[in-house]
């Protein structure tokens, strides 16, 4: 069983559709969440950044941790075609930067 | 302000050859880490590296390296390069350990 598990797609959704994406862990030591935007041949972006438990949200983003269930996460509003990319998750621990990245998932959002 | 830079941006080597990667860090941050992405894959953890020590090593062979300099950069080295070292490679940094981490464009390696 992987540490990070994420529906890699691809996720085809109209604009201005609610995209809800996903990833379980089974580590409970994890910390911190954060989610990452990556276009094609591009380094990851940063989207949010959460610690422990709770809802966070950020303009269209909203990022949800729930460690009771080691569950992540992240839903946008009125998706556009410039959302389209891959959505990774990656919880970490002991430190923001030891991050264990899942599979992503491929989003596109057509006109 | 610049963000983190990386370069080469692109290098083709041959098997068994050495490849040294660059990196620098965003200014004022101390943390520098490195993350190997095959493609269809997400990153995966190398090494973390603050205040010039190694703080945390994923599961990789010896064959890599990395060090960090007094003024936080940093170099991964990578020796005997194999086919399946053919990746993306990526340096985020931080404020310390325990903040948001930031990334690079990456250097796209491949190995023939």
């Amino acid at each position: 069983q992987k540490e990070v598990e994420q529906d890699p797609g691809p996720l085809s959704v109209p604009e201005g559709a609610i995209v809800s994406l996903n990833c379980t862990y089974s580590n409970s030591a994890f910390q911190y969440f954060m989610w990452y935007r990556q276009y094609s041949r591009k380094g990851p972006e940063l989207l949010m950044y959460t610690y422990s438990s709770g809802n966070k949200e950020d303009g269209r983003f909203t990022a949800q941790v729930d460690k009771s269930s080691k569950y992540i996460s992240l839903f946008i509003r009125d998706s556009q075609p410039s959302d389209s990319a891959t959505y990774l998750c990656a919880p970490g621990w002991g430190g923001g930067n030891k991050l264990t990245f899942g599979t992503g998932t491929q989003l596109k959002v057509e006109l | 302000d610049a963000g983190v830079t990386q370069s080469p941006t692109h290098l083709i080597k041959t098997r068994g050859q050495q490849v040294t990667l660059r990196c620098s860090p965003i200014s004022g941050h101390k943390s520098v880490s490195w993350y190997q992405q095959v493609l269809g894959q997400g990153p995966q953890f190398i090494f973390q590296y603050y205040e010039k020590e190694e703080r945390g090593r994923g599961n990789f062979p010896d064959r890599f390296s990395a060090r960090q300099f007094p003024n936080y950069s940093s170099e991964l080295n990578v020796n005997a390069l194999l086919l399946g070292d053919s990746a993306l490679y990526l340096c985020a940094s931080s404020l310390d350990v325990n903040t948001e981490a930031f990334f690079g464009q990456g250097t796209r390696l491949t190995v023939v």
